[in-house]
């Protein structure tokens, strides 16, 4: 079945370094896929999506870039905040009649000032 | 925006009660979800529904059930809450279509302990 694999953490970085969060998928069909944030005390909101091969999503700084040969959706943000601290989740969405989202575990990121 | 909200953030309960956790979107959404979060485990889907009084289990099914009576209303139902229910319950909806493109929509979220 349809499953996401993302870098366990916690991953801890230094205000202004470089983010990736490595995210792998597997699906029998054509995805589309998604990064979810989840800031401490809060649910889930979107912060990016793609629904094609070699799309790119970008929100708030953070991209990520649907590579359908390598089955990867790599998150990465040039320059972090402390206000980036949050759980991060990878997540896919195949078609079909079937809505549901397929999620990875999350990552949760530590931004030290 | 959408707004998906919970009855409560946070709930505590003792073992046996009957739970009710209710969540209310407010943007006509036919889908409609409700997950358990736990450390190391990610989401994982308990019930859905596509539609008014309808409903389907998800990965997690046992111990719980649902009631969909109105479009905009999802209850999950805990029959006799146990101590492995203490959880992080996370209500989401969507619009259907089956493209995969609709993101999901997420409340708050409802922190659960039984006791």
């Amino acid at each position: 079945g349809d499953s996401v694999t993302q870098m366990e953490g916690p991953v801890t970085l230094s205000e202004e370094a470089f983010l990736t969060i490595n995210c792998t998928y597997t699906a029998t069909g054509y995805p589309s896929l998604f990064w979810y944030v989840q800031y401490p005390g809060e649910g889930l909101q979107l912060l990016l999506k793609a629904t094609k091969a070699d799309d790119k999503g970008s929100n708030k700084g953070f991209e990520a870039t649907y590579r359908k040969e390598t089955t990867s959706f790599h998150l990465e943000k040039g320059s972090v905040q402390v206000s980036d601290s949050a759980v991060y989740f990878c997540a896919l969405s195949d078609r079909g009649e079937d809505d549901k989202i397929i999620f990875g575990k999350g990552t949760r990121l530590h931004i030290l000032p | 925006d959408v707004k998906v909200t919970q009855s409560s953030r946070y709930l505590v309960k003792r073992t046996g009660e009957k739970v009710f956790l209710e969540c209310v979107q407010d943007m006509d959404h036919e889908n409609m979800f409700w997950y358990r979060q736990d450390p190391g485990l990610g989401l994982r889907l308990i019930y859905f529904s596509y539609d008014v009084k309808m409903k389907e289990k998800g990965d997690i099914p046992e111990g719980y059930s649902v009631s969909r009576e109105k479009k905009e209303r999802f209850s999950l139902i805990l029959e006799s809450a146990s101590t492995n229910q203490t959880s992080m319950y996370l209500c989401a909806s969507s619009f259907p279509g089956g493209t995969g493109h609709y993101e999901q929509y997420f409340g708050p979220g409802t922190r659960l302990t039984v006791t």
